[in-house]
């Protein structure tokens, strides 16, 4: 079994809202990462978690907050998102960072 | 840094006919790692398949199949007897065997299956 799974599917938020995204795996999977896609583009990097602690941030803005609450709960927190910031959220956990990663569905954030 | 292209942003089959995706990368490095992911509309990145840079047996999962050239830095992917379900954007992936998590993609190739 190879699923990881996101809510909510999709996000509506303005510039002064407060929300969350969340990404569960219960493969016993001990790396996470978020993904931000726009549209026809690849997926981008934003953050590596390895055993519950941040390795890696690919310099994403601080409205972007990452939390790693246990090894199967990954949520990205957002805040004064801007327009911009709309696009595919993408949830990827692996069994450690040298492992394959298996993506979840998304999140597909629309920001007014 | 490494890099990864995929020269052909569309490509279009008839259904059950064979198509060639094609993806090379540039790496100093020996030891990688290479994913070939689809991406139909309903988003989700799902894996086809994956190449261990250290073996010469190319990868094959059923219908898709890889041509891993080492010495050419080149990954195509091949779809046999296409199916309308293999529609997709595709995705060629370079991982690095140590240090960095990161997963480099190329630009991706749309996949229209005609029936």
């Amino acid at each position: 079994d190879t699923e990881v799974t996101q809510t909510p599917k999709h996000l509506v938020m303005g510039m002064t809202n407060k929300k969350s995204l969340k990404c569960e795996q219960h493969m016993g999977h001990r790396a996470m990462y978020w993904y931000k896609q726009k549209a026809k583009k690849p997926p981008e990097l934003m953050f590596v978690y390895s055993y519950e602690k941040l390795s890696i941030n690919e310099s994403v803005p601080s409205r972007f907050s990452p939390e790693c609450p246990n090894s199967s709960l990954l949520n990205l927190h957002l805040h004064a998102l801007q327009p911009e910031d709309s696009a595919l959220y993408l949830c990827a956990s692996s069994q450690a960072v040298s492992y394959t990663q298996y993506f979840g569905p998304g999140t597909r954030l629309t920001v007014l | 840094a490494q890099t990864v292209t995929q020269s052909q942003p569309e490509m279009s089959v008839q259904e059950a006919e064979t198509v060639t995706l094609s993806c090379t990368y540039d790496t100093s490095e020996s030891d990688y790692y290479l994913f070939w992911y689809k991406q139909p509309p309903s988003r989700q990145m799902i894996l086809v398949i994956r190449q261990e840079a250290y073996k010469q047996q190319n990868a094959t999962e059923n219908r898709f199949s890889v041509n891993f050239q080492k010495a050419a830095k080149s990954f195509s992917l091949k779809i046999s007897d296409s199916q309308l379900g293999d529609a997709a954007m595709y995705f060629c992936a370079y991982r690095s065997a140590e240090g960095a998590q990161k997963l480099v993609f190329g630009q991706g190739t749309r996949l229209t299956i005609n029936p």
